[in-house]
């Protein structure tokens, strides 16, 4: 079955440093999805970003980028120069072929991320 | 932006009381979730719908119910809510096929306390 593993329940920073969250995953399959989602204090969670199995090319979006390791089945996200308004729950989520599980995304437990002033 | 509404978004009730949590979509995505997020933050599918007239079991036992009469409503009931069932309630939809490949749009959520 499929497994999605954040180990940080809590990171806090000071602004403008930098800070990587963590996730390991796991599955059978060798075609899968894996997602990042931010959830702001207003309680919708916001997609971020989307990688195949297949595409292991690092990706960078403005201040965040992406780290998908398949050899230690890890998806890292850094944000660089962080900001106050970067404080958010970040999720990292994964999509299957297989697994017998029901349809939709496995959810890691999250990862509050405080940015401080 | 994503067009999917949900209310109550907060929602006070007594033991026993019969509730629904509404969740309406405008993109015609044929897809659509309930996830259910416990204070520790922890996500889990407890219902999802392919289309009309479709609805499954997610990973996580409820007692809710949900309905898919129409493509942009998805509905949850709770019958006779209990304090176990204080959580957050949120409610996706999506067009990708399955298994998914694509984007969760994801609603404000409906944060329910049940006294």
């Amino acid at each position: 079955a499929q497994k999605v593993t954040q180990a940080q329940t809590e990171i806090s920073v000071v602004e403008k440093e930098d800070v990587t969250l963590d996730c390991v995953y796991e599955t059978r399959d060798t075609t899968y999805y894996l997602f990042w989602y931010k959830q702001p204090p207003s309680g919708e969670l916001v997609f971020l970003i989307r990688r195949n199995s297949f595409d292991e090319q690092n990706e960078i979006s403005g201040r965040y980028s992406w780290n998908f390791q398949k050899s230690t089945s890890s998806f890292n996200f850094t944000i660089t120069a962080s900001q106050v308004v970067d404080s958010a729950v970040y999720f990292c989520a994964l999509s299957d072929f297989g697994g017998g599980g029901a349809d939709g995304l496995t959810f890691g437990k999250g990862t509050h991320l405080i940015i401080q002033p | 932006e994503a067009d999917i509404y949900q209310t109550p978004r907060y929602l006070v009730i007594g033991t026993g009381k019969k509730i629904t949590l509404e969740c309406s979509q405008t993109m015609g995505h044929d897809k659509m979730y309930w996830y259910q997020q416990d204070p520790g933050m922890e996500l889990h599918l407890i219902h999802y719908s392919y289309g009309v007239n479709s609805t499954e079991k997610g990973d996580l036992s409820s007692e809710s119910t949900v309905s898919r009469i129409r493509t942009e409503h998805f509905p949850l009931t709770l019958e006779s809510a209990r304090p176990s069932h204080t959580s957050q309630y949120l409610c996706a939809s999506s067009e990708s096929p399955t298994p998914n490949t694509g984007e969760l749009f994801f609603g404000e959520g409906s944060r329910l306390t049940v006294l």
